[in-house]
């Protein structure tokens, strides 16, 4: 597609339930990003994939979180008995493929989740 | 630790009032510094990559300088609609390739 597609744009869930937020990066992207972004905060890192690489999981903040991306394409980040501390912004951007430059990222518009 | 700091949190500046964004980052080698524009509701949006000290982009009204311990984002007679939030980024050698973002800017520009 024309840019990075996310969905859905707005989730409000219970606390307890488990939701999926999909993205859907830039085609011929092969590394793809999620970040979240709290009220005022900036944009913490969550994952890393790229390419065929194991992803680098290391910004996920407890082992409820958790994210695929199948065939080198479409990812999904699956947070399990959500809390209230995990509203915000969830972001996925997606970048060619890492060279010997600084990689720009393109973002999605972000997935909003509010847990009450 | 890598570490990337935005000054100030918020900015409030009457149209054609020029200003700058500072952004001082604490890193082990810099492989880019980068600028993006985020609208609220909207993802970021990107502007600048700047690799080395002494560089300098330019686009519109805005202005991009890096030297070895911070960028500065000069806006130059700005108009309303270059209100939003900017956001500086790091990306560093010798590993993850996992740009690591400030807090950002507020901008607000009044007619």
């Amino acid at each position: 597609g024309a840019g990075v597609s996310q969905s859905p744009s707005n989730k409000v869930t219970e606390k307890g339930k488990d939701v999926e937020l999909r993205c859907d990066p830039i085609s011929g992207h092969t590394a793809l990003y999620w970040y979240r972004q709290s009220l005022g905060q900036g944009l913490e890192f969550l994952i890393y994939f790229q390419g065929n690489s194991a992803p680098d999981k290391s910004g996920l903040p407890s082992d409820r979180f958790s994210a695929e991306r199948t065939g080198g394409s479409v990812s999904t980040l699956t947070i399990q008995r959500t809390q209230q501390e995990d509203s915000a912004v969830y972001l996925c951007a997606s970048s060619l493929a890492i060279g010997a430059g600084a990689n720009v990222l393109t973002f999605g518009a972000g997935s909003r989740l509010t847990v009450l | 630790e890598d570490q990337v700091t935005q000054s100030p949190e918020a900015l409030r500046l009457q149209e054609g009032e020029s200003s700058s964004l500072n952004c001082s980052y604490t890193v082990s080698g810099l492989r880019g510094l980068f600028w993006y524009r985020q609208d609220p509701g909207k993802g970021p949006e990107f502007l600048f990559t700047l690799y080395s000290a002494g560089e300098e982009k330019e686009k519109e009204r805005l202005k991009a300088t890096l030297t070895k311990k911070e960028s500065f984002l000069h806006i130059t007679a700005p108009k309303p609609e270059d209100s939003a939030t900017y956001l500086c980024a790091v990306q560093v050698t010798g590993g993850s390739y996992i740009p690591t973002f400030g807090r950002g800017t507020s901008l607000i520009v009044h007619p």
